[in-house]
């Protein structure tokens, strides 16, 4: 199975400034990558497929972007509602895996 | 709307099954899939396999071979998980998502999650 490593694990980004998470494979696959987003208490937030398709809904500010093993998801100019845990997903080659999780936290 | 709602809390004995439903609403059922997630506490998501509710085709994660079978009923729109021989590695909550096998965009929706814990 594909393993899916995120980096870093734990992310401090001041209030409108720029957050970029990693995530890596360990074999390249089809963009067939997703990001979503989860509160505390919450459900995951499906925020970008296809490695940078924006979900419906989802703010101008998230974009994905990578092809092969490695994907980045950006936020430009944070905002306190997107503290939380995001996921990578890959469900290009079965069985899907998701990353470990990046933890974003306010500076 | 697109909605996913999933059956309550359970507590179970280890050696006990569980069986989870997720009731679906907004869409055509037999269009789409349902994947099953789930995540320990304080821990990530970990797949455990999905269905084709057209084909009845599904596909499990080899972790959970064996141990987890997965039905849809499209009388009601209901997916169901049923996971036996449980241990208390077992406890977390479990999550249904829809899954569209055919254009590729992941996991869409989201029920609220079934915490089910294994204690003894």
């Amino acid at each position: 199975e594909i393993v899916m490593t995120q980096s870093p694990a734990t992310l401090s980004v001041s209030p409108g400034e720029r957050a970029t998470l990693s995530c890596r494979a360990s074999q390249s696959f089809n963009n067939n990558l997703a990001w979503y987003q989860q509160k505390p208490g919450q459900a995951p937030r499906l925020l970008i497929y296809g490695a940078s398709t924006r979900a419906t809904g989802v703010p101008v500010r998230f974009s994905g972007s990578g092809s092969g093993t490695e994907f980045t998801l950006t936020i430009d100019s944070l905002q306190s509602e997107d503290i939380a845990v995001y996921y990578c997903h890959q469900y290009d080659s079965w069985p899907d895996t998701f990353g470990q999780g990046t933890k974003l936290e306010m500076k | 709307q697109v909605q996913l709602v999933q059956s309550g809390a359970e507590m179970k004995r280890p050696g006990a099954s569980v069986k989870v439903s997720c009731k679906t609403s907004g869409y055509t059922f037999n269009r789409y899939g349902v994947t099953w997630v789930r995540q320990a506490p304080g821990q990530g998501l970990e797949y455990m396999g999905s269905i084709s509710v057209y084909s009845g085709d599904t596909y499990y994660a080899q972790k959970f071979q064996g141990r987890v079978t997965l039905t849809t009923d499209t009388s009601t729109t209901t997916a169901h998980m049923d996971l036996r021989s449980l241990t208390s590695d077992d406890t977390a909550m479990y999550y249904c998502a829809r899954v569209d096998f055919s254009n590729s965009i992941g996991n869409d929706y989201w029920g609220q999650g079934t915490l089910l814990t294994v204690s003894s």
